[in-house]
């Protein structure tokens, strides 16, 4: 079966650096995609990788190993702002997307 | 700038009863989706839409149906809800398919069933 692994929760320090890991198993791949969804809201988009690497986007980055099926996001200097969920999703080889359960990052001060 | 607009926002059913969820974007885009959302499990696709008067089946599709008959609205009806149709329903839309980019979602529809 096709399966995307995040940690459930993670706590961290404001003005800290957080890294939210999500690994995956899915019938082929064509993306990676990370999103942000702040509690009773909507998720918004963060980014998109399909090739290996790191993508950075202001104080967040998002790094891709297709070989090891692993991805993680990279938060700087952490706002309180950040407290939110975060989820992984792949896109499988039927262009499908197939998403985490999610990350709850809490920032304390 | 409405972007992804749902109603109603929450919503209380008995066993039995039937509802619809309209969703409206204004962005023009040409797929629609709809997911429902559970403690501890990921986003799951019940319906999509790659068009005007489309409609297409998604992960979780029984007990759910759907229509596009503009393309800035997808309506998702309950025939008989059950409890386990409780649940936050989000509708998304995007200018292609998943492959194209960002998925835009609405602020989500929180459904109770009793």
């Amino acid at each position: 079966g096709q399966n995307i692994d995040q940690p459930t929760e993670m706590t961290a320090t404001e003005g800290a650096i957080v890294q939210i890991n999500c690994t995956y198993q899915t019938s082929g791949f064509n993306g990676l995609f990370w999103y942000q969804q702040h509690a009773g809201e909507a998720p918004t988009f963060l980014s998109y990788n399909v090739l290996d690497g790191l993508e950075e986007k202001g104080r967040f980055s998002s790094f891709l190993s297709r070989s090891k099926g692993y991805s993680y996001l990279l938060l700087k200097e952490l706002q309180m702002k950040d407290s939110a969920s975060y989820l992984c999703a792949v896109m499988d080889s039927n262009y499908q997307l197939i998403w985490g359960a999610g990350t709850k990052l809490i920032i304390k001060p | 700038n409405a972007g992804v607009t749902q109603t109603p926002k929450f919503r209380v059913l008995k066993t039995g009863q039937s509802m619809t969820l309209l969703c409206a974007q204004d962005m023009n885009h040409e797929y629609m989706y709809w997911y429902r959302q559970d403690p501890g499990m990921g986003l799951r696709l019940i319906h999509y839409s790659v068009g005007e008067g489309t409609t297409a089946k998604g992960e979780v599709p029984d007990g759910y149906n759907v229509s596009r008959l503009k393309k800035q609205n997808f309506l998702l009806g309950l025939e008989s809800a059950a409890p386990s149709q409780t649940s936050v329903y989000f509708c998304a839309s995007s200018s292609g398919g998943f492959d194209t980019g960002e998925l835009f979602f609405g602020e989500g529809s929180r459904l109770t069933v009793l």
